[in-house]
């Protein structure tokens, strides 16, 4: 099975709304990294999280500290611009290297 | 604008032949990272290279594709003979160590016909 799941594949919701993504992880890992991809194929870095929480604006992420399983973005008042593919990417306790899931399309609606 | 400089954005090449894009790591980061991004969003990691050492590599690198990553010069992967298969997103990413975060080039599209 996949190491990494992210949910849901798929959200759409208004301009105003709040939205919670979330990846589980099937065993500890030892940091999370959220992405979103644009239209252009880039890799837009929201946050690194080695533990605790980040926010930045109307986003705030988490990682689990104490079981080092899952991690979740929320997005708070959502806005057109935020439209696009969203990503986590675990870095592997193991290994030199993150594990990403399968993403979240995000499609704000007005 | 991304600190991680890839090239060329777009590569078109019939089967069997050469495939070559380029990575210019941020400034200062010594390990760099190549993924292969398919069309149904799934990521592959292909190799890692920590200043001009592969620290990881897959099994399928080993065989058709090759990397390196030169001092002074840019980072390559290449693709010594091109399959349909290879058609995706190929992503670039540095860090400072291979387990900070990681910082992602805009990527080349590889289109195999």
């Amino acid at each position: 099975g996949d190491q990494v799941e992210q949910s849901p594949s798929a959200l759409s919701l208004h301009e105003g709304t709040d939205s919670a993504l979330r990846c589980n992880f099937t065993t500890t890992m030892r940091s999370v990294q959220w992405f979103r991809q644009n239209s252009r194929g880039s890799l837009i870095s929201l946050f690194y999280l080695a533990s605790g929480t980040k926010e930045n604006g109307r986003l705030k992420s988490a990682f689990d500290s104490k079981e080092r399983r899952y991690s979740t973005l929320h997005i708070r008042d959502a806005q057109l611009e935020d439209s696009g593919t969203y990503f986590c990417a675990a870095h592997d306790t193991n290994a030199y290297k993150v594990i990403f899931g399968k993403g979240t399309h995000l499609h704000v609606l007005p | 604008n991304s600190k991680v400089i890839q090239t060329p954005r777009y590569l078109v090449k019939g089967q069997g032949q050469k495939a070559k894009m380029r990575c210019i790591p941020e400034k200062g980061h010594p390990v760099v990272f190549w993924y292969q991004q398919n069309k149904n969003n799934e990521f592959k990691f292909l190799i890692n290279f920590q200043n001009q050492e592969v620290l990881q590599q897959i099994d399928m690198t080993e065989k058709r594709f090759s990397a390196e990553c030169p001092s002074n010069s840019p980072c390559s992967l290449e693709i010594q003979s091109s399959e349909a298969g290879d058609s995706a997103l190929y992503l670039c990413a540095s860090s400072l160590n291979p387990n900070s975060d990681y910082t992602f080039g805009s990527g080349t599209r590889l289109l195999v016909i």
